[in-house]
């Protein structure tokens, strides 16, 4: 079955870009997802890419898909400390179902 | 305001005393799901819903029960909650299929003793 990926955290320094890499092992997920979770709270869709696209922009995040590669990530430009979450990358897989990597802890320090 | 609600938040309880969380969505969305998170292992899909009456196992159903008999309720029941069923536990819907924006409950958090 489809397996997701993701290193456990990332630190980075306020201001700066982070980028937050994913990858899956089905070729034929449809959908990829980047889901944010807050302390203490749910998930929450930040953006999604369909799997014909290479890359997906809004505001300060940049979605780039490597199909080939099964490669997935999200940049975040101009990190601030509010970004601080973790950071779940999500693939839909031809059975329908969504399957969660284990996320990536982003902590943003001044 | 459209949510997903959960209760209760947090819940500390025994082995083998069956419990039931509630899971409440206010937009109509026809699928609904139950996920569990625990560290390392990110979010693993329990149950899920298509519609009402309509229910299927996810990847870990294994201990646990859910229903649908109303298009808002998708409440998720453990009979005999074990210690490894310890775990932070989501809820989440969409409008149709999963491909569909999945909006999530706040969590519940169990321990089971």
């Amino acid at each position: 079955g489809e397996d997701v990926e993701q290193s456990l955290f990332l630190s980075v320094r306020e201001g700066d870009s982070s980028v937050i890499n994913c990858t899956y092992t089905d070729s034929s997920s449809t959908y990829l997802y980047w889901y944010k979770q807050e302390p203490g709270a749910g998930l929450q869709l930040l953006t999604y890419i369909f799997s014909n696209m290479d890359m997906k922009q809004d505001q300060r995040l940049t979605v780039l898909l490597n199909k080939k590669d099964k490669h997935l990530s999200l940049r975040i430009a101009d990190t601030q400390t509010g970004d601080s979450a973790i950071y779940f990358c999500a693939a839909l897989g031809d059975t329908d179902k969504l399957i969660f990597g284990t996320g990536t802890r982003l902590q943003v320090f001044p | 305001e459209a949510q997903v609600t959960q209760n209760p938040r947090y819940l500390i309880t025994v082995t083998g005393k069956k419990l039931t969380v509630t899971c409440s969505q206010n937009m109509n969305h026809e699928y609904m799901s139950w996920y569990r998170q625990d560290p390392g292992l990110g979010l693993r899909q329990i149950y899920y819903s298509m519609n009402v009456e309509v229910t299927d196992k996810g990847d870990v159903p294994e201990g646990y029960k859910v229903s649908r008999k109303e298009k808002r309720n998708f409440p998720l029941i453990l009979e005999s909650p074990s210690p490894n069923q310890t775990s932070l536990y989501f809820c989440a819907s969409s409008s149709a299929a999963v491909v569909d924006t999945q909006y999530f409950g706040p969590g519940t958090r169990l321990t089971v003793l």
